[in-house]
Protein backbone atom coordinates (compact mmCIF):
# COMPACT_ATOMS: atom_id res chain seq x y z
CA UNK A 1 0.00 0.00 0.00
CA UNK A 2 1.12 3.64 -0.25
CA UNK A 3 0.89 6.49 2.18
CA UNK A 4 -0.15 9.74 0.87
CA UNK A 5 0.65 12.71 2.91
CA UNK A 6 -2.20 15.95 2.45
CA UNK A 7 -1.53 19.32 3.69
CA UNK A 8 -2.79 21.22 5.29
CA UNK A 9 -5.75 19.21 6.24
CA UNK A 10 -8.48 21.77 6.48
CA UNK A 11 -8.42 25.53 5.88
CA UNK A 12 -10.84 28.60 5.42
CA UNK A 13 -9.84 31.26 2.94
CA UNK A 14 -10.71 34.63 1.64
CA UNK A 15 -12.65 34.85 -1.68
CA UNK A 16 -9.72 36.09 -4.56
CA UNK A 17 -7.02 34.53 -2.78
CA UNK A 18 -5.21 31.49 -3.67
CA UNK A 19 -4.42 27.92 -1.77
CA UNK A 20 -1.38 25.49 -2.39
CA UNK A 21 -2.30 21.80 -1.24
CA UNK A 22 1.11 19.33 -1.03
CA UNK A 23 0.77 15.56 -1.63
CA UNK A 24 3.70 13.73 -0.23
CA UNK A 25 3.68 9.79 -1.00
CA UNK A 26 6.04 7.51 0.82
CA UNK A 27 7.45 6.02 -2.46
CA UNK A 28 8.24 6.63 -6.04
CA UNK A 29 5.06 6.76 -8.09
CA UNK A 30 4.53 7.56 -12.12
CA UNK A 31 1.02 9.33 -11.91
CA UNK A 32 -0.40 11.27 -9.14
CA UNK A 33 -4.39 12.07 -9.24
CA UNK A 34 -5.88 15.10 -8.05
CA UNK A 35 -9.58 14.92 -7.02
CA UNK A 36 -12.43 17.51 -6.04
CA UNK A 37 -15.35 16.19 -3.82
CA UNK A 38 -17.99 19.25 -3.75
CA UNK A 39 -20.38 18.97 -0.96
CA UNK A 40 -22.81 16.00 -0.56
CA UNK A 41 -21.08 14.65 -4.11
CA UNK A 42 -19.11 12.00 -5.32
CA UNK A 43 -15.24 12.49 -6.45
CA UNK A 44 -14.75 14.31 -9.58
CA UNK A 45 -11.16 13.99 -11.08
CA UNK A 46 -9.28 17.52 -11.73
CA UNK A 47 -6.22 16.56 -13.48
CA UNK A 48 -3.20 13.59 -13.60
CA UNK A 49 0.15 15.31 -12.97
CA UNK A 50 3.27 12.99 -14.26
CA UNK A 51 6.58 14.23 -13.15
CA UNK A 52 8.58 16.06 -16.21
CA UNK A 53 5.39 17.24 -17.89
CA UNK A 54 2.73 19.47 -17.73
CA UNK A 55 -0.41 17.83 -15.91
CA UNK A 56 -3.15 16.71 -18.03
CA UNK A 57 -6.53 18.12 -17.11
CA UNK A 58 -10.13 16.80 -17.26
CA UNK A 59 -12.78 18.83 -19.02
CA UNK A 60 -14.15 21.43 -17.04
CA UNK A 61 -10.66 22.27 -15.16
CA UNK A 62 -8.31 24.47 -16.21
CA UNK A 63 -4.58 25.13 -15.59
CA UNK A 64 -4.94 29.01 -14.76
CA UNK A 65 -7.06 28.05 -12.19
CA UNK A 66 -5.80 24.82 -10.58
CA UNK A 67 -2.49 24.92 -11.34
CA UNK A 68 -0.28 21.36 -10.73
CA UNK A 69 3.87 21.00 -9.72
CA UNK A 70 5.33 18.08 -9.98
CA UNK A 71 9.05 18.43 -8.89
CA UNK A 72 9.89 14.72 -8.13
CA UNK A 73 8.44 10.83 -7.91
CA UNK A 74 6.98 11.74 -4.55
CA UNK A 75 5.42 14.91 -4.13
CA UNK A 76 2.96 17.12 -6.01
CA UNK A 77 1.08 20.29 -5.38
CA UNK A 78 -2.53 21.64 -6.21
CA UNK A 79 -3.29 25.37 -6.33
CA UNK A 80 -6.87 27.01 -6.20
CA UNK A 81 -6.79 29.67 -7.44
CA UNK A 82 -8.48 32.98 -7.41
CA UNK A 83 -11.22 31.23 -5.21
CA UNK A 84 -14.46 31.96 -5.13
CA UNK A 85 -17.23 29.83 -2.72
CA UNK A 86 -17.86 27.45 -5.43
CA UNK A 87 -14.34 26.23 -4.87
CA UNK A 88 -15.49 24.93 -1.68
CA UNK A 89 -14.21 21.35 -1.53
CA UNK A 90 -12.48 18.25 -0.23
CA UNK A 91 -9.27 17.98 -2.47
CA UNK A 92 -7.93 14.79 -2.31
CA UNK A 93 -4.65 13.37 -3.58
CA UNK A 94 -4.07 9.46 -5.20
CA UNK A 95 -1.92 7.20 -6.41
CA UNK A 96 -2.42 3.96 -8.10
CA UNK A 97 -0.50 0.86 -5.98
CA UNK A 98 0.37 -2.34 -7.24
CA UNK A 99 -2.39 -3.90 -9.19
CA UNK A 100 -3.50 -0.69 -9.45
CA UNK A 101 -5.54 -0.22 -6.50
CA UNK A 102 -6.09 3.46 -5.26
CA UNK A 103 -4.76 5.05 -2.94
CA UNK A 104 -5.69 8.25 -1.10
CA UNK A 105 -4.39 11.13 1.32
CA UNK A 106 -6.74 12.36 4.07
CA UNK A 107 -7.56 15.17 1.87
CA UNK A 108 -7.62 19.24 2.50
CA UNK A 109 -11.13 20.39 3.90
CA UNK A 110 -10.98 23.92 1.91
CA UNK A 111 -13.98 26.57 2.78
CA UNK A 112 -13.75 30.07 0.61
CA UNK A 113 -15.74 33.03 2.44
CA UNK B 1 -18.24 5.88 -21.37
CA UNK B 2 -18.58 4.21 -18.00
CA UNK B 3 -21.08 5.20 -15.76
CA UNK B 4 -21.40 3.88 -11.94
CA UNK B 5 -24.23 3.84 -9.86
CA UNK B 6 -25.18 2.96 -6.25
CA UNK B 7 -28.09 1.79 -4.26
CA UNK B 8 -29.65 2.99 -1.89
CA UNK B 9 -27.83 6.01 -1.37
CA UNK B 10 -28.86 5.95 2.45
CA UNK B 11 -29.47 3.17 4.47
CA UNK B 12 -29.78 3.35 8.42
CA UNK B 13 -30.07 -0.46 10.32
CA UNK B 14 -29.38 -1.38 13.67
CA UNK B 15 -26.56 -3.04 14.91
CA UNK B 16 -25.76 -6.45 14.64
CA UNK B 17 -27.64 -6.79 10.68
CA UNK B 18 -26.09 -7.99 8.04
CA UNK B 19 -26.48 -5.61 4.55
CA UNK B 20 -25.80 -5.33 1.00
CA UNK B 21 -24.60 -2.41 -0.89
CA UNK B 22 -25.17 -2.41 -4.68
CA UNK B 23 -22.86 -1.04 -6.91
CA UNK B 24 -23.92 -1.08 -11.27
CA UNK B 25 -21.86 -0.01 -14.05
CA UNK B 26 -22.37 0.49 -17.93
CA UNK B 27 -19.43 -0.64 -19.37
CA UNK B 28 -18.66 -4.53 -18.69
CA UNK B 29 -15.49 -3.62 -20.05
CA UNK B 30 -14.19 -2.60 -16.45
CA UNK B 31 -10.80 -3.72 -15.30
CA UNK B 32 -11.28 -3.70 -11.52
CA UNK B 33 -13.20 -2.54 -9.36
CA UNK B 34 -12.97 -0.87 -5.76
CA UNK B 35 -14.47 -0.42 -2.87
CA UNK B 36 -13.87 2.50 -0.86
CA UNK B 37 -15.00 3.94 2.83
CA UNK B 38 -15.07 7.26 3.54
CA UNK B 39 -15.78 9.11 7.01
CA UNK B 40 -17.51 12.89 6.96
CA UNK B 41 -14.82 15.10 5.73
CA UNK B 42 -12.01 12.69 5.51
CA UNK B 43 -10.12 11.31 2.40
CA UNK B 44 -11.00 7.31 1.13
CA UNK B 45 -9.81 4.31 3.07
CA UNK B 46 -9.26 1.34 0.17
CA UNK B 47 -11.84 -1.54 1.37
CA UNK B 48 -11.36 -3.93 -1.39
CA UNK B 49 -10.15 -4.14 -4.77
CA UNK B 50 -11.56 -7.21 -7.11
CA UNK B 51 -9.67 -7.74 -10.65
CA UNK B 52 -11.85 -8.35 -13.46
CA UNK B 53 -10.56 -11.94 -13.40
CA UNK B 54 -11.75 -12.75 -10.12
CA UNK B 55 -15.42 -13.38 -8.46
CA UNK B 56 -15.30 -11.70 -4.74
CA UNK B 57 -12.85 -10.40 -2.77
CA UNK B 58 -13.10 -10.86 1.23
CA UNK B 59 -11.35 -9.07 4.50
CA UNK B 60 -12.63 -9.58 8.03
CA UNK B 61 -16.64 -8.90 7.96
CA UNK B 62 -16.34 -7.60 4.24
CA UNK B 63 -17.13 -9.33 0.99
CA UNK B 64 -17.33 -7.76 -2.41
CA UNK B 65 -18.35 -9.54 -5.07
CA UNK B 66 -18.01 -8.60 -9.27
CA UNK B 67 -20.53 -9.79 -12.16
CA UNK B 68 -19.27 -8.25 -15.29
CA UNK B 69 -22.13 -9.79 -17.17
CA UNK B 70 -24.45 -8.28 -15.30
CA UNK B 71 -22.60 -5.69 -14.34
CA UNK B 72 -23.23 -5.33 -10.90
CA UNK B 73 -20.82 -5.77 -7.62
CA UNK B 74 -22.14 -5.79 -4.32
CA UNK B 75 -20.30 -5.02 -0.79
CA UNK B 76 -22.03 -7.21 1.61
CA UNK B 77 -21.38 -6.38 5.64
CA UNK B 78 -21.38 -8.94 8.17
CA UNK B 79 -22.47 -8.66 11.89
CA UNK B 80 -22.71 -4.57 11.50
CA UNK B 81 -21.12 -2.11 14.22
CA UNK B 82 -21.82 1.33 14.78
CA UNK B 83 -18.08 1.83 13.62
CA UNK B 84 -18.92 0.79 9.98
CA UNK B 85 -21.04 3.97 9.89
CA UNK B 86 -19.45 5.85 6.81
CA UNK B 87 -20.02 6.62 3.09
CA UNK B 88 -19.41 3.52 0.81
CA UNK B 89 -18.30 4.32 -2.67
CA UNK B 90 -17.36 1.90 -5.46
CA UNK B 91 -15.44 3.14 -8.12
CA UNK B 92 -14.26 1.49 -11.68
CA UNK B 93 -11.74 1.48 -14.14
CA UNK B 94 -11.92 0.29 -17.47
CA UNK B 95 -8.28 -0.48 -18.55
CA UNK B 96 -5.15 0.00 -16.16
CA UNK B 97 -3.97 3.31 -17.78
CA UNK B 98 -7.77 5.07 -17.67
CA UNK B 99 -8.96 7.32 -15.03
CA UNK B 100 -11.60 5.69 -12.03
CA UNK B 101 -14.78 6.08 -12.33
CA UNK B 102 -16.94 6.64 -8.61
CA UNK B 103 -20.47 6.33 -8.04
CA UNK B 104 -22.08 8.77 -6.08
CA UNK B 105 -22.08 6.36 -2.42
CA UNK B 106 -23.85 5.18 -0.09
CA UNK B 107 -24.07 6.68 3.48
CA UNK B 108 -24.68 3.73 5.96
CA UNK B 109 -25.43 4.16 9.45
CA UNK B 110 -25.68 1.49 12.31
CA UNK B 111 -27.69 2.29 14.73
CA UNK B 112 -26.63 1.07 18.52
Amino acid sequence: SAVISQKPSRDICQRGTSLTIQCQVDSQVTMMFWYRQQPGQSLTLIATANQGSEATYESGFVIDKFPISRPNLTFSTLTVSNMSPEDSSIYLCSVDGVNTEAFFGQGTRLTVV
Amino acid sequence: KQEVTQIPAALSVPEGENLVLNCSFTDSAIYNLQWFRQDPGKGLTSLLLIQSSQREQTSGRLNASLDKSSGRSTLYIAASQPGDSATYLCAGRKTSYDKVIFGPGTSLSVIP
